[in-house]
Parts: C-alpha cells; structure tokens; sequence
C-alpha cells in the first residue's frame, strides 16, 4: 500500500532563516505531488506541484519554492522566511490521471517569529 | 466570488442528528468531486467521491447537482465521532494542479 511521510511534524523559524520541508512517498511510482498551504480556519491553497522529476509548476508567487529531485521525493524551500509565510503546510500525492484524489500527508506546522 | 463556497457553520448537533452540508461551485466545467473530511490540527482524508447518480456510504450520503452546480453531504444519525471540518472539493479536469478546496464546514456533534 502506498503511504506518504512529511516531516517535521512541528516548527519554529526566526524571520530570515531559511525553511526545508521534505516529503516522501512509498509504495508508488511517478506520482503527482503536491505542496499545499493552509491558513487557520481557511480551506487549502495550492502551492506547488510536480508531474515528474523536476517538473514544478507555482501556482502563486510567493517567497517559497520546491523541487523534486527523485520521483518519491517533494521538498519545499525558502531561503529567508517572513512572517507571513507561518501556517499549516500539507504535502499530498495523487494517481497520475485518476481525477486527482489527493492523499495527505500529516502536515508540519510553521511558526514564524 | 470564491470558486467554491460553503457555510462555515459551525453546525452544532446532538447525537442521533441528521445533518446536511452545501457546496456551491462557480466553474461548470467542473469535471469531479469529492468531500473530504479533516479534524483539528490533522491532515484530510478522503472521506468519498461525488457523482450525479449520487452514492452512499454507510451514513453518508453525497449528491451532486450539475444543473444548480452544488454538491451536498448528509451524514444520518450523527455520531460524536463525526465531529470536524468537513471541505468541498472540485476538480476542474484530470490534469494536475486543478483541484479547489471550499474552506470547509465544522461539525460538533454534542451528547
């Protein structure tokens, strides 16, 4: 069975450091993977996703970026984090093609102070 | 106008409860659907998919109507359990990427 590991689980960055955020994915191959953004009380809002190795596509500028260097593998970036860039941050993987049902993984929550 | 929309609630309940969600979408070439299910400070999970001929799981019932470009979920005889947040999915295509999220409806169901 597939399964999906996002770590870490929680976060504490000052402003200006630099952010790594890794997720993995077993069990499958050439996934769709996905990088989402979730502010509180708020629906998800698409960050970043990849069809293939290095193959990203941003959905909306912002001060983060991602990369996929081995299929299984989705790792979101930045280099100085600003305060509005805290929030609920959820990797997920999709079957190629298969109307998109997204499994999650378990989230990191990001303090930025 | 947001792409999807849904009432926040919260929707408050006791047990034994029948409750029923909306979700409105704007984009009619809106090709699937899908209600996800998510608890406090935790991942979503699929909770099932939506089609026209509408598709039940156990409690949960979900409808799509096309025409009125809504989607609902009525979930009978509500559990304790079954409280959390539950979002709305629409899915513009097969393609990666085209996925909107409602930002959700909470659910407390109370003893």
């Amino acid at each position: 069975s597939q399964t999906i590991h996002q770590w870490p689980a929680t976060l504490v960055q000052p402003v200006g450091s630099p952010l790594s955020l890794e997720c993995t994915v077993e069990g499958t191959s050439n996934p769709n993977l996905y990088w989402y953004r979730q502010a509180a009380g708020r629906g998800l809002q698409l960050l970043f996703y990849s069809i293939g190795i290095d193959q990203i596509s941003s959905e909306v500028p912002q001060n983060l970026s991602a990369s996929r260097p081995q299929d299984r593998q989705f790792i979101l970036s930045s280099k100085k984090l600003l305060l509005s860039d805290s929030g609920f941050y959820l990797c997920a993987w999709a079957p190629t093609g298969a109307n998109e049902k997204l499994f999650f993984g378990s989230g990191t929550q990001l303090s930025v102070l | 106008r947001k792409e999807v929309e849904q009432d926040p609630g919260p929707f408050n309940v006791p047990e034994g409860a029948t409750v029923a969600f909306n979700c409105t979408y704007s984009n009619s070439a809106s090709q699937s659907f899908f209600w996800y299910r998510q608890d406090c400070r935790k991942e979503p999970k699929l909770l099932m998919s939506v089609y026209s001929s509408g598709n039940e799981d156990g409690r949960f019932t979900a409808q799509l109507n096309r025409a009125s470009q809504y989607i609902s979920l009525l979930i009978r005889d509500s559990k304790l359990s079954d409280s959390a947040t539950y979002l709305c999915v629409v899915n513009k295509g097969t393609n990666a990427g085209k996925s909107t999220f409602g930002d959700g409806t909470t659910l407390t169901v109370k003893p």
